[in-house]
């Protein structure tokens, strides 16, 4: 079936190090999303990829969205205490039915120590 | 975030008994969505619902159903409750086929 694999599936990295999880599909996709999910809490949408080559930032963060469409990347710069949580890459499949079905990575989970 | 509630939050049931999780909106989103969160295993979608009585199923749906017959309320219903599906079940809306908003989340335990 239709796949999103997300690595590392953890990282742990000292407080100011840089951050990167990977995302990449089966298949190609209409469009990537990411969302954060910190302890104990829900997942909270940070943003969308649509364009092939498309490259967002949000401050330190920066999103990319491969050439094929079916990889994707996070990369944090400099990283704080108040980025800990887990990253979820999620992809929605081009399909016909336009459901909005996503298909979710298993996460990575950034633990930053101070 | 987005008017999403679920109930009950927290859940501890036995193998065999029905058990009804509800997710409620108040933001009229066309799009709902059930997704269950296992470690290992990100979120996998169980059903969702593009309308009012208009749903279908996910890639983990075998033992689940739901209903939904007003926009604002989604149900899960587990038939008869097994241990595999002790799990944290998440309520998801959208507007359109985008941004997907997360409701707090229910634990279910399954003993």
């Amino acid at each position: 079936g239709q796949q999103v694999m997300q690595i590392p599936q953890y990282q742990h990295v000292q407080e100011g190090e840089d951050f990167t999880t990977y995302c990449n599909s089966s298949t190609t996709l209409s469009n990537i999303q990411w969302y954060k999910q910190r302890p104990g809490g829900h997942p909270v949408f940070l943003i969308q990829l649509v364009k092939s080559g498309e490259v967002k930032k949000q401050k330190r963060l920066t999103f990319q969205f491969g050439e094929a469409k079916k990889n994707s990347s996070l990369h944090i710069t400099a990283t704080q205490t108040t980025d800990v949580g887990t990253y979820f890459c999620a992809g929605e499949v081009v399909d016909s039915s336009n459901t909005g079905k996503l298909i979710f990575g298993q996460g990575t989970t950034l633990q930053v120590k101070p | 975030d987005a008017g999403i509630t679920q109930s009950p939050r927290h859940k501890v049931t036995e193998t065999g008994t029905p058990v009804t999780l509800r997710c409620h909106q108040t933001e009229n989103h066309r799009y709902m969505y059930w997704y269950r969160q296992d470690p290992g295993h990100g979120l996998r979608l169980i059903h969702y619902s593009y309308g009012v009585k208009d749903t279908d199923k996910g890639e983990v749906s075998d033992g689940y159903s739901v209903s939904r017959s007003k926009t604002e309320d989604f149900l899960l219903t587990l038939e008869s409750a097994t241990s595999s599906q002790t799990s944290v079940y998440f309520c998801a809306t959208s507007v359109l086929t985008d941004t997907q908003y997360f409701g707090p989340g229910t634990r279910l335990t399954v003993l």
